[in-house]
């Protein structure tokens, strides 16, 4: 059971670099999430889509951007990262906002360091 | 305005005593859900439970166990006869019915310390 997979699980990154962080997902999940949790906090929702072609900003958008061109996959693109950024990167997928589809499932986590 | 309160940022027992994780919620639609996840040490999210806002009754997992109370707007948990490895940390979130898109709001996590 593959469930939701990201990678990669840990990066350094200089100030000013980009890179994509990659998510997916194989149990046909219409809803997909990326959070971010900061060290000693709860998450905070970054992107979310809800089915292919579509998506939409959540609490903390900026400095990031997503795609959603399959059912399976939901990168998260970091464009000239920043310190701020430094975080753990988790993405999420549920079937249905509904009944008992609507529990999110995570992947693992992408620690991402920005020196 | 939607929330989720965990008061206790930080509970330190010895093993093999109950604690209980408090989790209070603020909603105004009369749909919604409830969840408890688990974060060990090892950084990972797991599931632990749902509950929707018509089912009250209250549920027991092993030496895990759920107390969903509508009239205080709580939905507490409890671990039976702790062990070292329950400790972590654990997220309480909500999510509304009136959300079109039932994003989930988080609890700030409640950081369990058992003790041998």
């Amino acid at each position: 059971n593959a469930g939701v997979t990201q990678t990669p699980k840990f990066r350094i990154l200089k100030i000013g670099q980009s890179m994509t962080l990659q998510c997916t997902q194989d149990m046909n999940h219409n809803y997909m999430y990326w959070y971010r949790q900061d060290p000693g906090m709860g998450l905070k929702l970054i992107y979310y889509s809800v089915g292919a072609g579509i998506t939409d900003k959540g609490e903390v958008p900026n400095g990031y951007n997503v795609s959603r061109s399959t059912t399976e996959d939901f990168p998260l693109r970091l464009e000239l990262a920043a310190p701020s950024q430094t975080s753990v990167y988790f993405c999420a997928s549920r079937r249905d906002l509904v009944g008992s589809g609507n529990t999110i499932y995570f992947g693992e986590g992408s620690w991402l360091t920005v020196v | 305005a939607q929330k989720v309160t965990q008061a206790q940022t930080e509970i330190s027992v010895v093993e093999k005593e109950d604690v209980t994780l408090d989790c209070v919620y603020e909603t105004r639609d009369t749909t919604y859900y409830l969840f408890w996840y688990k974060q060990p040490p090892s950084g990972e999210l797991v599931f632990l439970i749902r509950r929707n806002s018509f089912d009250e009754q209250n549920e027991i997992s092993g030496r895990y166990s759920w107390n969903f109370q509508k009239s205080t707007s709580s939905f507490n948990f409890t671990i039976t006869a702790s062990q070292v490895v329950d400790s972590a940390v654990y997220f309480c979130a909500l999510s509304e019915a009136g959300d079109s898109n039932y994003q989930l709001i988080w609890g700030a996590g409640t950081k369990l310390i058992i003790k041998p």
